[in-house]
């Protein structure tokens, strides 16, 4: 079955660690998307891509870095710059960018210890 | 800048108690308005994608509605099945970002 799968479910990040999160899709969507959701929050865009090695900041993209080498991977790094970067971490893909809906993973909770 | 305001924030329901969820949106020109319904600690899933006004869809015992200001997400006898987060979502046509704009959710609690 086509999805999206993202790693590790739960992640720990000390204090000036760079961490990276995983998300692949074999869905064969060209658009995929990182947002961050907070406890009673909605989801906020971190980065978009909408094709192979191109990708647009979103409103929340300090701290933040992503690579689309492959279309089948979006890789985020949450890096040292971040500075509150506890969180759920959302990846998501759609067939097109304009007018489809999302399919999501089950995404990453990234904790700082 | 488009925006999105879901109220109430959280709502608690009997079974078999039927009400609504507002999704308040202000875009330059629609593309799409989304409903996903979220359970706690996984990934948001789609329900309905709504484009103009008027249109309605439905799915089982839910029903979503689209005006020019608004979308409403209709639960019909809801059972305790139906807890969760519903969140609403919107894609603008004139601007230059591609990507969805996310309200902060209703959180639904349907009591047995």
């Amino acid at each position: 079955d086509g999805g999206i799968t993202q790693s590790p479910k739960y992640l720990f990040r000390k204090e000036g660690q760079n961490v990276t999160l995983s998300c692949e899709q074999n869905l064969n969507h060209d658009a995929m998307y990182w947002y961050r959701q907070d406890p009673g929050q909605g989801l906020r865009l971190i980065y978009y891509s909408q094709i192979v090695n191109d990708f647009q900041k979103g409103d929340i993209a300090e701290g933040y870095s992503v690579s689309r080498e492959k279309k089948e991977s979006f890789p985020l790094t949450v890096t040292s710059a971040q500075k509150n970067p506890t969180a759920f971490y959302l990846c998501a893909s759609s067939i097109g960018s304009e007018g489809y809906g999302y399919t999501f993973g089950s995404g990453t909770r990234l904790t700082v210890v | 800048e488009d925006q999105v305001t879901q109220s109430p924030e959280a709502l608690r329901l009997q079974e078999g108690e039927s009400s609504s969820l507002n999704c308040s949106y202000t875009v330059s020109g629609l593309r799409g308005l989304f409903w996903y319904r979220q359970d706690p600690g996984k990934g948001p899933e789609f329900l309905f994608t709504l484009y103009s006004a008027g249109e309605e869809k439905e799915k089982e015992r839910l029903k979503a509605t689209l005006t020019k200001k608004e979308s409403f997400l209709h639960i019909t006898a809801p059972k305790p099945e139906d807890s969760a987060t519903y969140l609403c979502a919107v894609q603008g046509r004139d601007t230059g970002r591609r990507a969805l704009t996310f309200g902060s959710g209703t959180r639904l609690q349907v009591q047995p």
